[in-house]
């Protein structure tokens, strides 16, 4: 079956300091993988999302950046936080109807 | 840009009672889902429908499209204090580049025992 991880769950960094978030997909191939904030209480703004290894597509401009250095990888990263970056990331796949959803990070930039 | 517009924004109903929650969006779509989160915690896909579809049915949901006013309704029957979440609307716009899915804002169910 397939599944999606992703951590870690909750991360406390402090401004300025770099930042990976990992997503790791089992039991596909090939899959679509997004990464998306979520303010508290909002929905859900895309932030990256990728077809294939070394295709990523930005749909917000700002200090975070995305990579897919394998199939079933994608890693969320910022060389400097700020702490308008604190949210929850969510990191989820697709390969045709519905979406399947990571349990999430809830990153505060302090 | 948020496509999705849910409404309401919060809901409180009693126990047994249906909730029905609603969703306009902007452009051309090829499907709208619904999605439900606990608080702190990732998305479930619910359900989706399909452009060409008007109603879909799984378990005490049901949903309806209509795509000449760009609204879809998610209806929960007999509604239960387990159902207390947030409900997302997404639209899905399949692009040369693959798909992407938009959000709404969210309505938040309360369901009160």
């Amino acid at each position: 079956s397939q599944t999606i991880h992703q951590w870690p769950a909750t991360l406390v960094q402090p401004v300025g300091s770099p930042l990976s978030l990992e997503c790791t997909v089992e039991g596909t191939s090939n899959p679509n993988l997004y990464w998306y904030r979520q303010a508290a209480g909002r929905g859900l703004q895309l932030l990256f999302y990728s077809v294939g290894i070394g295709q990523i597509s930005s749909e917000v401009p700002q200090n975070l950046s995305a990579s897919r250095p394998q199939d079933r990888q994608f890693i969320l990263s910022s060389k400097k936080l700020l702490l308008s970056d604190s949210g929850f990331y969510l990191c989820a796949w697709s390969r045709g109807d519905g979406y399947t959803f990571g349990s999430g990070t809830r990153l505060t930039v302090v | 840009s948020q496509q999705g517009e849910e409404d309401p924004q919060a809901l409180s109903i009693q126990e047994g009672e249906n909730a029905t929650m609603n969703c306009s969006y902007k452009t051309s779509i090829n499907n709208l889902q619904w999605y439900r989160q606990n608080s702190g915690r990732g998305l479930v896909h619910l359900i989706l429908i399909r452009s060409n579809e008007r109603e879909k049915h799984s378990g005490r949901l049901r949903v309806t499209l209509d795509t000449s006013k760009k609204s879809s309704s998610l209806l929960i029957t007999a509604s239960r204090a387990a159902d207390t979440a947030s409900y997302f609307c997404a639209t899905e716009a399949r692009e040369t580049s693959g798909s992407r899915l938009t959000f709404g804002e969210g309505t938040q169910l309360t369901v009160n025992p």
